[in-house]
């Protein structure tokens, strides 16, 4: 099976820099996905990460460690928008086009 | 516009009656997925289907039951037997993974079920 885990809460304050940590176990990764979801409303694609390394976007950027099973999402110049839960999921080769989902870290982000 | 419609966005049921949530899309995707989300969980697959005429169950299957009669087009039905069915319903699709390895998945805005 998948163990996908992040933390369930954040805080932080605008213009601030916060990590969101995601660290998974499954059997044939196939790459992490990080989305960004606003209550009540569908979850957004922020980045997709499959080789080791980080991936810059803006003000948002995301690490994979394969071999740690690890993961981060970093978001830098906190805004008040910002504030949303944002979910981490992993694919597997022998299960193509399933997305596996942590439980998402809802931030909170305070002027 | 391309994208992906579900409705309604809130729906209300007696308990014991079947009813269906509508999922549409226009993206020309082969894949679409069916997710219930709850408060303080992640996405739980439901139901998918990569390709027409064709679907495999997810990891809450029990309840539910799809259709897969045209690439737009991929109702759920919520049935009676569901023991717990007030949640929040999702619907995505994505192009057909064996296609491609990335497989970003698109979302609808939601369908908010309340049993009463």
């Amino acid at each position: 099976g998948q163990n996908i885990d992040q933390p369930t809460e954040m805080t932080a304050t605008e213009g601030a820099i916060v990590q969101i940590n995601c660290t998974y176990q499954t059997s044939g990764f196939n790459g992490l996905f990080w989305y960004q979801q606003h209550a009540g409303e569908a979850p957004t694609f922020l980045s997709y990460n499959v080789l080791d390394g980080l991936e810059e976007k803006g003000r948002f950027s995301s690490f994979l460690s394969r071999s740690k099973g690890y993961s981060y999402l970093l978001l830098k110049e906190l805004q008040m928008k910002d504030s949303a839960s944002y979910l981490c999921a992993v694919t597997e080769g022998s299960t193509l086009g399933r997305l596996y989902f942590g439980r998402g870290t809802q931030l909170t982000v305070w002027p | 516009d391309g994208g992906i419609t579900q409705s309604p966005k809130y729906l209300f049921r007696k308990e014991g009656q079947n009813v269906t949530l509508s999922c549409e899309q226009n993206l020309n995707h082969d894949a679409m997925y069916w997710y219930r989300q709850d408060p303080g969980q992640g996405l739980r697959l439901i139901y998918y289907s990569q390709i027409v005429n064709d679907f495999q169950k997810g990891d809450i299957a029990e309840g539910y039951s799809v259709s897969r009669e045209k690439k737009e087009s991929f109702p759920l039905t919520v049935t009676s037997a569901q023991k717990n069915p007030t949640a929040f319903y999702l619907c995505a699709s994505s192009i057909r993974p064996t296609i491609r390895p990335y497989n970003e998945q698109f979302f609808g805005p939601g369908t908010r079920l309340t049993v009463l």
